[in-house]
Formats: structure tokens, C-alpha cells, sequence
């Protein structure tokens, strides 16, 4: 069965901060998401990876970093929290074939005082 | 610009009755287009997704039909369930896309008993 695990479901850190959210999944997926949902917005995509060391910005990269040494393992960085930035975290991961779909983990409620 | 559409944030039904959620979308490369669902707390679960040169799938009580000249989608849930309240997502991805998803905002289904 597909697994996606995300290190926390809950976090709390202060402002200015640097904020690590680490994705492991383990269908030996090519590809990673990493998406922030917040309410009236949907989910909104912050980078994506499609191999290892590979990354590509998405709709709202700012003030984030991404990185993907190893196939299994998708991490994003937070460079110096800030308050806007308290949102649910979801990470995602597929397959490399055409049209499939993305599973996602259960996400990590970060909240930046 | 929404390129993927659910102009109703939420819909209420009657248990044993019909559920249908809409999606409308602009981006005419979208060729592949999927549905999830998701608790309060927890990720999105993948329900049922449908390509292009389809008009409908079909699994279990989960049915998607597409209409590409209307550029517009619909999830029917038949009978509706207490179980299915949730919030439902539509998504989509075309050629070029990198394997992107564009999600819409979400519609809040509730099935009262």
C-alpha cells in the first residue's frame, strides 16, 4: 500500500526561525510535492522535485527551500519563519508514468509565533 | 487566474440521495483530471481520476463524467453516505505540466443522516 509519511503532524516554532518538514514515501516514486493548504485557497504547490537533486519552483516558492538527496526522502526548509507562513504542510508523491495520480501524507500543522 | 474551478464552497444532502460536486476548468491542455477527498486533519485520499479521451468512470458508488467541450467535470456519489462528508478537491494536469497538479478550492460536502 502507498505510504507517505511526514515527520510531525504538529509544530510550533518562533519567528525567524529556520524550519526543516521532512516527506519520506516508500513506492520508490520518482516524483515529490511539497503543497501548503490554507482555508479558501485549496492547495497551493511550493516545489516539486522530479528526481534526486532535481527541484523546480511551484506557484509559491518564496521563502522557502526544498531538498532532495535521496529518492525516498523530499525535504522543505523554511529559511527564516515567519508568521504568514503558518499553514497545514502536505507532501505528495508519484509515479514517473504518465498520468498518475499523487497520494499524499497526512501533513504537519505548522504554526510560526 | 483559477484554472481549475468549484463554484460551490459547500453542499448538503440527505443520506441515500445524490451527491454531485462540479469543477469547471480553463486550460484546454488539461488532459487528465482527478478527484480527492479529505478529512479535517488528515491528507487528501485519491478517489477516482479520469482521462481525456473518456466521458466517465465509473467505481463503486463513485462516478466522474467529463465534458471537454464545456471544459467541465462532475463527481456523483450514488448513494450518499454519512462517511463522505468531507471537503472534495478537483485536479487536474495536462501535457507539459511536469506532472503538476492544479487543484481547485475545495467544496465541503455534507450527508446528514
Amino acid at each position: 500500500d502507498v505510504k507517505v509519511t511526514q515527520s510531525s503532524r504538529y509544530l510550533v516554532k518562533r519567528t525567524g526561525e529556520k524550519v526543516f518538514l521532512e516527506c519520506v514515501q516508500d513506492m520508490d516514486h520518482e516524483n515529490m510535492f511539497w503543497y501548503r493548504q490554507d482555508p479558501g485557497l485549496g492547495l497551493r504547490l511550493i516545489y516539486f522535485s522530479y528526481d534526486v537533486k532535481m527541484k523546480e519552483k511551484g506557484d509559491i516558492p518564496e521563502g522557502y527551500s526544498v531538498s532532495r538527496e535521496k529518492k525516498e526522502r523530499f525535504s522543505l526548509i523554511l529559511e527564516s519563519a515567519s508568521t504568514n507562513q503558518t499553514s497545514m504542510y502536505l507532501c505528495a508523491s508519484s509515479s514517473g508514468q504518465f498520468n498518475q495520480p499523487q497520494h499524499f501524507g497526512d501533513g504537519t500543522r505548522l504554526s510560526i509565533l | 487566474d483559477q484554472q481549475v474551478k468549484q463554484n460551490s464552497p459547500s453542499l448538503s444532502v440527505q443520506e441515500g440521495r445524490i451527491s454531485i460536486l462540479n469543477c469547471d476548468y480553463t486550460n484546454s491542455m488539461f488532459d487528465y483530471f482527478l478527484w480527492y477527498k479529505k478529512y479535517p486533519a488528515e491528507g487528501p485520499t485519491f478517489l477516482i481520476s479520469i482521462s481525456s479521451i473518456k466521458d466517465k468512470n465509473e467505481d463503486g458508488r463513485f462516478t466522474v463524467f467529463l465534458n471537454k467541450s464545456a471544459k467541465h467535470l462532475s463527481l456523483h456519489i450514488v448513494p450518499s453516505q454519512p462517511g463522505d462528508s468531507a471537503v472534495y478537491f478537483c485536479a487536474a494536469s495536462g501535457r507539459g505540466s511536469n506532472y503538476k497538479l492544479t487543484f481547485g478550492k475545495g467544496t465541503l460536502l455534507t450527508v446528514n443522516p
